[in-house]
């Protein structure tokens, strides 16, 4: 069975300070691997898109990395704000919009 | 302006009533999707449409149909609703140009429906 799965469930951490967020996948065939940021009452907002020959992304201060042959990928966070405090969710293509698994998320709280 | 609007951003009904969802679009792009979200899950697929004229089923179709008015709307409806259909609703876009597969989706900010 397609899967994402992704730890944290939940973090805090300081203004200021970086985080990793992990996301463990078990989907086949892969196509690509997605993070997405989704704050509170608000849609998902795309961050990276990254195919099997990526293994690194960055958009701004969100890094993302991934590791085809063990199947995982982390979304670092550097210099974290107040603004970064929302949801970030993993998606892993199958091979179409039809095919996209996502992951319930790990939600993110940067405290002053 | 948002790019992606969804109508309404709230809506309380109770079981058994018909309901629509709508959502249209400004940024140009054929295709559209259908999502719902439930506390504790990822997004899971209801209805996906390429073009105009087509229609797919998504992995939870069963109790919604979609009609497609125009590349630039998308609607969602609940024939006859059921409280386990309460949930966080999203529309969202993504352009088939290139390699249509790898362009992001884009999302409205959802409406939240509560069935009683």
């Amino acid at each position: 069975k397609n899967q994402v799965e992704q730890s944290p469930q939940s973090l805090i951490i300081l203004e200021g300070k970086n985080c990793t967020l992990q996301c463990n996948y078990t989907v086949s065939p892969f196509s690509n691997l997605r993070w997405y940021k989704q704050d509170t009452g608000r849609g998902p907002v795309s961050l990276t898109i990254m195919t099997f020959s990526e293994n690194t992304k960055s958009n701004g201060r969100y890094t993302a990395t991934l590791d085809a042959d063990t199947k995982q990928s982390s979304l670092h966070i550097t210099a974290s704000q107040l603004s970064d405090s929302a949801s970030y969710i993993c998606v892993v293509s199958a091979g179409g919009f039809q095919k996209l698994v996502f992951g319930t998320g790990t939600r993110l709280l940067v405290s002053p | 302006d948002a790019d992606v609007t969804q109508t309404p951003r709230n809506r309380i009904t109770k079981t058994g009533k018909r309901i629509m969802l709508e959502c249209s679009q400004t940024k140009g792009h054929d295709r559209m999707y259908w999502y719902r979200q439930d506390p504790g899950l990822g997004l899971r697929l209801i209805y996906y449409s390429f073009d105009v004229k087509d229609i797919n089923k998504g992995e939870i179709s069963d109790g919604y149909s979609v009609s497609r008015q125009a590349q630039a709307k998308f609607s969602l409806s609940l024939e006859s609703a059921i409280p386990n259909q309460t949930a966080l609703y999203f529309c969202a876009t993504s352009d088939a140009a290139g390699q249509g597969h790898y362009q992001p989706q884009h999302f409205g900010d959802g409406t939240r429906l509560s069935i009683l």
